[in-house]
């Protein structure tokens, strides 16, 4: 089946950095994404990674381990704006991929 | 155009009412999606289509019905529906074609459904 595990919560101050982690265990998985979603919107795609590694994107950063079943979103000098839910989502891919949410982590960067 | 475009953005509906809702793309994607979203929950996936065709149905309640006209187009038909079906809903789009990127779904701005 699919289990994606990410912590509910998180809170940090601005100019910090914080790391949003997430567990997976999913058969025929192809790839994690990371999506951020403010309240009342819809989720905007934010990373996307397929092969072990960290892939970096401006402020943004996204690691995969395959082995460890393992992913981490990585948020540096943080911005007001980047209070938001971010969500961990697993993707199997056959003739018809699929994602699989984790519940989202509800990050509040504080003043 | 990259973006998905869904109407209503707000609907209030009563149980005996029927509506509709719709969402609409432009990049040309093959795959579109139908999910729910309930306040503080991560979207959980109603229906798949790929290339016109239904491709999942995840045991949603014939009360939705699905439609979808074209490779644009994609229809939300509403009926009988429940209080607890209030929340929002999501369609998104991917490429479904052979390729890197074809993975990434895009998602529309969400239709905010209230059922008194």
């Amino acid at each position: 089946g699919q289990n994606i595990d990410q912590p509910t919560e998180m809170t940090a101050t601005e100019g910090a950095i914080v790391q949003i982690n997430c567990t997976y265990q999913t058969s025929g998985f192809n790839g994690l994404f990371w999506y951020q979603q403010h309240a009342g919107e819809a989720p905007t795609f934010l990373s996307y990674n397929v092969l072990d590694g960290l892939e970096e994107k401006g402020r943004f950063s996204s690691f995969l381990s395959r082995s460890k079943g393992y992913s981490y979103l990585l948020l540096k000098e943080l911005q007001m704006k980047d209070s938001a839910s971010y969500l961990c989502a697993a993707y199997r891919g056959s003739t018809l991929g699929r994602l699989y949410f984790g519940r989202g982590t509800q990050l509040t960067v504080w003043p | 155009d990259t973006e998905v475009t869904q109407t209503p953005k707000h609907l209030v509906m009563g149980m005996t009412n029927k509506k509709s809702l719709k969402c609409e793309q432009h990049m040309g994607h093959r795959a579109m999606y139908w999910y729910k979203q309930k306040a503080k929950k991560p979207p959980e996936l109603m229906f798949v289509y790929s290339y016109e065709k239904l491709s999942i149905n995840e045991s949603v309640p014939s009360r939705f019905s699905p439609e979808c006209p074209n490779s644009s187009l994609l229809n939300l038909h509403l009926h009988a529906l429940q209080p607890e079906d209030s929340a929002l809903y999501l369609c998104a789009s991917s490429p479904q074609t052979d390729g890197e990127g074809e993975e990434k779904q895009f998602f529309g701005p969400g239709t905010r459904l209230t059922v008194l």
